[in-house]
């Protein structure tokens, strides 16, 4: 089946640091990719729509000077953290949607995650 | 999309068949049931969808009542490894821009 990575799986920074975490589809072409944040014990909260070669859709109350989208190419996508504070220690987690895959059913394969927490 | 509802737990013994009920009876005649599952400390991982017949995969079944306002996921034969949250989505078909959104799932806890 198809298969998502991220890396890094887990990270630990100081506060004010930035931090990288890449996304790729690694037997699919996604054009779109998506970035979801999970805190403890509760559901996952959809960030942003990445789409190659185009600007990301953040969702409302995501600022997107912060959480910088690039998705340079159709297999890799990066979410960066910048200035992170432990507010935002969190789990990270992307999702690619496979070109290939429909209408009217579009597949879309999750990554592993990426936790991160900001000392 | 329309909204679903699913108990917050559920226990279930192991061997035994785990049914998870989910209600969407806003569901719309376009809209697909999606099953996901996160397994601790992982990304969710897909199970199984239906339109309006039941489905069957080597993970599960997919029971969606007539009037599409109810669905069940079973999982026939537990095990400990299937212990995880599941989450119900309902989705318009036939739409790129369209993201999955997660609701508050049940957490299924299979016990030996």
């Amino acid at each position: 089946g198809a298969v998502v990575s991220q890396h890094p799986s887990w990270v630990i920074c100081k506060s004010g640091t930035s931090v990288k975490i890449e996304c790729r589809s690694l037997d699919f072409q996604a054009t779109t990719m998506f970035w979801y944040r999970q805190f403890p014990k509760q559901s996952l909260m959809l960030m942003a729509t990445s789409n190659e070669g185009s600007k990301a859709t953040y969702e409302q109350g995501v600022e997107k000077d912060k959480f910088l989208i690039n998705h340079a190419s159709l297999t890799l996508s990066t979410l960066t953290v910048t200035s992170a504070h432990p507010e935002d220690s969190s789990f990270y987690i992307c999702s690619a949607r496979d070109d290939l895959a429909g209408p009217p059913v579009y597949e879309q394969y999750f990554g592993p995650g990426t936790r991160l927490t900001v000392t | 999309d329309a909204k679903t509802t699913q108990p917050p737990s559920m226990d279930c013994a192991e061997g035994r068949a785990a049914n998870l009920p989910c209600n969407h009876s806003t569901i719309s005649g376009n809209e697909y049931v999606y099953w996901y599952r996160q397994i601790h400390s992982q990304g969710p991982q897909y199970i199984i969808h239906g339109l309006k017949n039941n489905e069957t995969n080597e993970m599960a079944s997919l029971i969606i009542t007539e009037d599409r306002k109810s669905s069940t996921l079973i999982l026939p034969h537990a095990t400990l490894r299937d212990t995880a949250v599941y989450y119900c989505i309902v989705r318009v078909a036939g739409n790129a821009g369209n993201m999955l959104t997660f609701g508050g799932g049940t957490r299924l806890m299979v016990k030996p």
